[in-house]
């Protein structure tokens, strides 16, 4: 389908490695957006994409996370030097346009566990 | 910081029965929506509502918003067993990023 996609499904790394998130939103969506979901809880807001500036970084926990979007498609988000707490499933989101009153669609997530 | 609280947090019923989840928010919203999320899976939009709206329907989902105490409903009606799942509800302020609540994880027992 022509849906969200996100690689890998799951990574499995050791405290301390860098890790990359990639996300393939929908064709023509020029909003992006990135969510952390620990275990059994919402959704934590990371950052958010207008083609490839972003305006909203406000959500990303610490300068370890960073993430870039080129050609207003790909994303990938990077989380350097790993800590534990960084063990959740990352969600990548899509809209038309970053207007308030689009529905988002998701991927299925990336689950990273740190060792 | 979350926006939305969901209550219940857990809810089980049987096949037939109806299901109403609530959610309530803290500041004024453009629009308030609301995702089912399968297990292992991202989340599926079901419903928008604008501010002022006061409810809406799509199929077996019935949204109510009242802006005056901060607070939504999802009814669903004639419960699944395809149904399970947890639903969230997420507000829409003056940016453009959506704050989700805590869910509501809905049982439908055959």
């Amino acid at each position: 389908g022509a849906g969200v996609s996100q690689s890998p499904s799951n990574k499995v790394t050791e405290k301390g490695k860098d890790v990359e998130l990639r996300c393939d939103p929908i064709s023509g969506h020029t909003a992006l957006y990135w969510y952390r979901q620990s275990l059994g809880q919402g959704l934590e807001f990371l950052i958010y994409f207008q083609g490839n500036s972003a305006p909203d970084k406000s959500g990303l926990p610490s300068d370890r996370f960073s993430a870039e979007r080129t050609g207003g498609s790909v994303s990938t988000l990077t989380i350097q030097r790993t800590q534990q707490e960084d063990s959740a499933v990352y969600l990548c989101a899509s809209s038309l346009e970053g207007t308030l009153n689009q529905p988002q669609h998701f991927g299925d997530g990336t689950r990273l566990s740190i060792l | 910081s979350q926006q939305g609280e969901e209550d219940p947090q857990a809810l089980s019923i049987q096949e037939g029965e109806n299901a109403t989840m609530n959610c309530s928010y803290k500041t004024s919203i453009n629009n308030l929506q609301w995702y089912r999320q399968n297990s292992g899976r991202g989340l599926v939009h079901l419903i928008l509502i604008r501010s002022n709206e006061r409810e809406k329907h799509s199929g077996r989902l019935r949204v109510t918003l009242d802006t005056s105490k901060k607070s939504s409903s999802l009814l669903i009606t004639a419960s699944r067993a395809a149904d399970t799942a947890s639903y969230f509800c997420a507000t829409a302020q003056n940016t453009d990023k959506l704050i989700f609540g805590t869910g509501t994880r809905l049982q439908v027992f055959p």
